[in-house]
């Protein structure tokens, strides 16, 4: 069965104070590994997709790695319209290759 | 905007009533998932449909079923409603059957009282 843990549950930053979120997982065959942001009483919205070891993407304030047992969310000077809940998900080529498997994701909270 | 609609946004019912959520998948995607989020589970799958078939089951209870029709919009069904199926209710389509990159919908808040 595939796992997703995310770390920490909460993250409270400064403006402008770097970090980063852990995605731990556990899958039979990484077929792929999908970042989130959601905002509250809103759907998820798309950030990225990983596929192997080693790749990054990199988007505004946001760049996202990938390596065989995690990834991580670095999050550069973040500013307040960062904050929500960023949410880690997988698929494996398992019997649940159809299906994304998500943790339960980390609520970042940028202060002014 | 993702492009996925979902509809309604909010629903309040009572408890054994039987209610009916609908989405309409971005143009060009064929495949269609729905999702419950509850504030305990997280987001948890429910069922995928592929151009009109069931592709994939989750943890879906049997009072729940859902269809995807030949316009592609799908309907997931709920009868027999107990409070703890109170949750955020949410669609998300790909053009893969394989759950490449999905683009989820702004979701249905089911509040059963």
């Amino acid at each position: 069965e595939d796992q997703v843990t995310q770390s920490p549950e909460a993250l409270r930053l400064q403006e402008g104070e770097s970090s980063s979120l852990n995605c731990s997982y556990t899958v039979s065959g990484l077929r792929g590994l999908f970042w989130y942001r959601q905002d509250p009483g809103k759907g998820p919205e798309f950030l990225f997709t990983l596929y192997s070891a080693g790749e990054e993407k990199e988007k505004e304030r946001l760049k996202a790695t990938l390596t065989k047992k995690e990834s991580f969310l670095h999050i550069t000077a973040p500013k307040p319209e960062d904050s929500a809940t960023y949410l880690c998900a997988v698929r494996g080529s398992g019997a649940g290759s159809y299906q994304l498997t998500f943790g339960k994701g980390t609520k970042l909270s940028v202060i002014p | 905007d993702s492009g996925v609609t979902q509809t309604p946004k909010h629903l309040i019912t009572a408890t054994g009533q039987r209610v009916t959520l609908r989405c309409s998948p971005r143009s060009g995607d064929l495949s269609v998932y729905w999702y419950q989020q509850s504030l305990d589970q997280g987001l948890q799958f429910l069922i995928q449909y592929y151009n009109g078939e069931e592709r994939a089951k989750g943890n879906i209870l049997e009072r729940f079923s859902a269809q995807q029709f030949p316009d592609l919009h799908s309907e997931l069904n709920l009868s027999s409603l107990e409070l703890g199926d109170s949750a955020l209710y949410f669609c998300a389509s790909s053009v893969l059957p394989e759950a490449d990159t999905q683009y989820f919908g702004p979701g249905t808040r089911l509040t059963v009282l």
